[in-house]
């Protein structure tokens, strides 16, 4: 079935440091890749997503990269702040018209960090 | 706020009640999406709907069973609960087309004493 494997499970980096966390899938018909961040006690919030026929996206500080062939896919973090410190989800799904959209997260990256 | 709305907040329950959550989609979404979260752990997909039919399902317990009515909210019901189905169980709506995005409620916490 389809899995979604991501690393490394916790990271803890500097204030102003990059952050990098990488996840690779199952299913390659997958053509959608988000990436969720949830605080502690609150529900998971999407930060940015990617879909199959692009390689790179990027939002200010955070940016994704897409290797569809090696079905891997990362987020980038730079210039770290406290309030990054979070729990971040990468999933993987094949979302198509007619609602068929099954959305499989990975087990998630608690990253920490530190002033 | 995302706009989907999960009751109750939390519920404290024993084992081998029966419990009901319940999920409000963002107006518009049609598909609906059930998430077990346990302590400290991921986020397990448990079932989707479309426009109330049923049209994925992961790895949901034979004793969990959801349904969603024509106004397009949703239940996921729980019975015969054991100690290890205390979890936060999270809502999540989408439009239903290829943009694939979800947006979460604020999840449901249950604990089974």
């Amino acid at each position: 079935g389809e899995n979604v494997e991501q690393h490394p499970s916790t990271l803890s980096v500097q204030e102003g440091d990059s952050a990098v966390i990488k996840c690779t899938y199952s299913d390659s018909a997958s053509n959608y890749f988000p990436w969720y961040k949830q605080e502690l006690g609150k529900r998971p919030q999407l930060i940015i997503d990617i879909r199959s026929n692009v390689g790179e996206k990027k939002d200010q500080r955070i940016a994704v990269t897409l290797n569809k062939t090696a079905k891997h896919f990362s987020l980038h973090i730079t210039e770290t702040q406290p309030e990054d410190s979070a729990v971040y989800f990468c999933a993987a799904s094949i979302a198509f018209s007619g609602g068929y959209n099954k959305l499989i997260f990975g087990a998630g990256t608690r990253l920490a960090v530190h002033p | 706020d995302s706009g989907v709305t999960q009751t109750p907040k939390h519920l404290i329950t024993a084992t081998g009640q029966r419990v009901t959550l319940r999920c409000s989609p963002r107006s518009g979404d049609l598909s609906v999406y059930w998430y077990q979260q346990s302590l400290d752990q991921g986020l397990q997909f448990l079932i989707q709907y479309y426009n109330g039919e049923e049209r994925a399902k992961g790895n949901i317990l034979e004793r969990f069973s959801a349904q969603q009515f024509p106004d397009l909210h949703s239940e996921l019901n729980l019975s015969s609960l054991e100690l290890g189905d205390s979890a936060l169980y999270f809502c999540a709506s989408s439009v239903g087309d290829r943009r694939g995005e979800l947006f979460f409620g604020e999840g449901s916490r249950l604990t089974v004493l």
